[in-house]
């Protein structure tokens, strides 16, 4: 079936402006992954869900960041006052891992964000 | 402080030669190994990974080489095609936390006729 996709593509947004990310997985992935790439970096590990339980999010820069997969499958990463150093590509991906034991993870093309 | 590097950021190869992108980590913890390839405007894509129990995968064109004691896995891709040009991300796995994996910064592999 489909990849993983993810909306919007881009997103320009004034500072001080909320905005909200959305995820689709592949279905019937169960987990879910959302990482954060700067210029020139390599992604960053922001949070993971297994399902709709968010087990991990030791990775969000901050209390403006905040993630929800409500019922298991699309997710959203919602970013509110917008700063310029969020300016990033954010980048989800999904995968049928059980945990402890690896699976390759499928990532999504990105939102590539811009804050003004 | 960055676990994962990738000191060379860009590498550029006549195609039908061998490729050779080299990556370090500081965390003994890390129990799996994976380099993704990433084209413009699209998202990493897996290529080759290897466990920590092993010293070296192969797929094809595509060899994983595991050195545990220096901490250093490499990429081998041979022969090199105008295809593969593209960013290359090392990544690992920490021991038991399957679910977070920890990137470098990326190779530029850039594959000329």
């Amino acid at each position: 079936g489909a990849g993983v996709s993810q909306s919007p593509r881009y997103k320009v947004a004034k500072r001080g402006q909320d905005v909200a990310l959305r995820c689709d997985p592949i279905s019937g992935h169960v987990s879910l992954f959302w990482y954060q790439q700067a210029l020139g970096q390599g992604p960053e590990f922001l949070t993971y869900f297994q399902n709709e339980a968010q087990l991990d999010k030791s990775g969000l820069p901050s209390d403006r960041f905040f993630a929800e997969r409500p019922e298991g499958s699309v997710s959203t990463l919602k970013i509110q006052r917008t700063q310029q150093e969020d300016s990033a590509v954010y980048l989800c991906a999904s995968s049928l891992e059980v945990r402890l034991s690896y699976n390759e993870q499928f990532f999504g093309p990105g939102t590539r964000l811009t804050v003004l | 402080d960055q676990q994962v590097k990738q000191n060379s950021p860009s590498l550029s190869v006549q195609e039908g030669r061998i490729s050779i992108l080299n990556c370090d980590y500081t965390n003994s913890m890390f129990d799996y190994f994976l380099w993704y390839k990433k084209y413009p405007a699209e998202g990493p894509t897996f290529l080759i990974s290897i466990s920590s129990i092993k010293d070296k995968n192969e797929d094809g064109r595509f060899t994983v080489f595991l050195n545990k004691s220096a901490k250093h896995l490499s990429l081998h891709i041979v022969p090199s095609q105008p295809g593969d040009s593209a960013v290359y991300f090392c990544a690992a796995s920490p021991k038991g936390l399957a679910d977070k994996l920890i990137f470098g910064t990326g190779t530029r592999l850039q594959v000329f006729p």
